[in-house]
């Protein structure tokens, strides 16, 4: 079965560095999420692109964060510089285009890249 | 989206059934009601979602109560697999949106 990939799994960096983090969604998905979750918390939304476009950004502090999909498929988030409150899990997750999903809106969920920032 | 209440956290016996209750007094009519899980150091997993009507599917079932302010999510016979952090999430069917998590319910299945 055909799953989102994340790379890399872990990154431990120290403040003010910048890092970045890979996701390729199940081919074929137009809608790609990326999202934070903190310790104990739920994951939250920091950018949803439909193809290579942003939809919403409104949750990404666009001061560190910056996040591309150019051509449509994979994309990059990064963070420059890291803060100590930058700690987290970052998910990333797909879906496919409306009417092909066997439910209304599923999102599939890659395995996530535990960031640490010391 | 319509703001959901669950418990913080349950337990349940493996092999007896595990009720999960969502409590989404505010829903609107054109509103779902999704369940996710996330298992310990995995990213979230859609298990069913559903209208108004009970849904059923290979992983668990869905009640919904009339009024639709309320459900319950039902693993038949849990598992040790079944321990997770278990996400009642209400939305509107207008296409492809993030999806709103609150705290969820950690769900702990006791050997």
């Amino acid at each position: 079965e055909a799953e989102v990939a994340q790379s890399p799994r872990y990154k431990i960096t120290e403040k003010s560095q910048a890092v970045a983090f890979w996701c390729d969604p199940i081919s074929g998905h137009a809608t790609l999420y990326w999202y934070r979750q903190i310790l104990g918390q739920g994951p939250e939304l920091l950018v949803q692109f439909q193809d290579e476009s942003v939809v919403d950004d409104s949750q990404l502090p666009k001061d560190r964060f910056s996040a591309e999909r150019l051509k449509g498929v994979d994309s990059t988030l990064k963070i420059q510089p890291a803060e100590l409150g930058d700690s987290a899990m970052y998910l990333c997750a797909s879906s496919p285009p409306s009417g092909r999903a066997r439910s209304v809106d599923e999102q599939f969920f890659g395995p996530g890249t535990r960031l640490t920032v010391l | 989206d319509a703001k959901t209440t669950q418990p913080t956290s349950m337990d349940c016996a493996e092999g007896r059934a595990a009720n999960l209750p969502c409590n989404h007094s505010t829903i609107s009519g054109n509103e779902y009601v999704y369940w996710y899980r996330q298992i310990h150091s995995q990213g979230p997993q859609y298990i069913i979602h559903g209208l108004k009507n009970n849904e059923t599917n290979e992983m668990a079932s869905l009640i919904i109560t009339e009024d639709r302010k309320s459900s319950t999510l039902i693993l038949p016979h849990a598992t040790l697999r079944d321990t997770a952090v278990y996400y009642c999430i209400v939305r509107p069917d207008t296409g492809r949106r993030a999806l709103t998590f609150g705290s969820g319910t950690r769900l702990q299945v006791q050997p």
